[in-house]
């Protein structure tokens, strides 16, 4: 099993400005997603992130918009750049720690853009 | 391409009544299907999934899910609803050809319980 917890678990913020998502685990993990849930919708990935390489992104993201780090095998951030109202989601961390498929999520950032 | 489509937006069901929350799938290869619950505010939680073998199969809360090949679904199901089961349901399947750490989520079900 894996505990994650993600700051903040809300914001709002201005159109044009950027915001960093923390997402820290109990444990080593090899591997970190980030998701987007966008309201009313389902959740997409954006990225997979490793320790020591660059994330890797899916169709439609970009590390301009948005930038990941993984300094460690227990921590990730996501920014989310230059916002606009159509960035308002929830932004979610999670991992698979054993490998199989059980994915563990934090508890979300949801970001309001105005 | 992998999907997976939950046709209800909302299923309600009495407490004590059996509930079926419906999902079918489309996939390249064999389906690695599951279910995840989010409660209000709440990050997503694992409660089950199919890989191989018996086709029912049994999670968390007192769930189970009957994997069809042949109506390529995997309906999930419990035989006595609780108001707490009240959450938002997402089937999902992993993407087993082209890239094993991405699942693809259905749009969700919101499920009512009402006392």
């Amino acid at each position: 099993s894996a505990v994650i917890s993600q700051k903040p678990s809300r914001d709002i913020c201005q159109r044009g400005t950027s915001l960093t998502i923390q997402c820290q685990v109990d444990s080593q993990v090899t591997m970190m997603f980030w998701y987007r849930q966008q309201p009313g919708q389902s959740l997409t990935l954006i990225a997979t992130a490793n320790q020591g390489s660059e994330a890797t992104y899916e169709s439609g993201f970009v590390i301009d918009k948005f930038p990941i780090s993984r300094p460690n095998l227990t921590f990730s951030t996501l920014t989310v750049s230059n916002m606009s109202p159509e960035d308002s989601s929830i932004y979610l961390c999670s991992v698979d720690p054993s490998a199989t498929g059980e994915l563990f999520f934090g508890e979300g950032s949801r970001l309001t853009v105005l | 391409a992998q999907s997976v489509a939950q046709p209800e937006d909302q299923v309600n069901v009495a407490e004590g009544n059996p509930l079926t929350v419906k999902c079918t799938y489309s996939v390249s290869g064999n389906p690695y299907l599951f279910w995840y619950v989010q409660y209000p505010n709440r990050g997503l939680q694992f409660l089950l999934k199919y890989i191989t073998g018996d086709n029912l199969v049994k999670g968390s809360y007192g769930f189970e899910a009957e994997f069809n090949k042949s109506q390529t679904s995997f309906h999930l199901k419990k035989p006595s609803a609780l108001v707490s089961d009240s959450a938002l349901y997402f089937c999902a399947v992993r993407d087993v050809r082209y890239n094993f750490n991405k699942f693809y989520f259905g749009s969700g079900t919101k499920l009512n319980v009402k006392p």
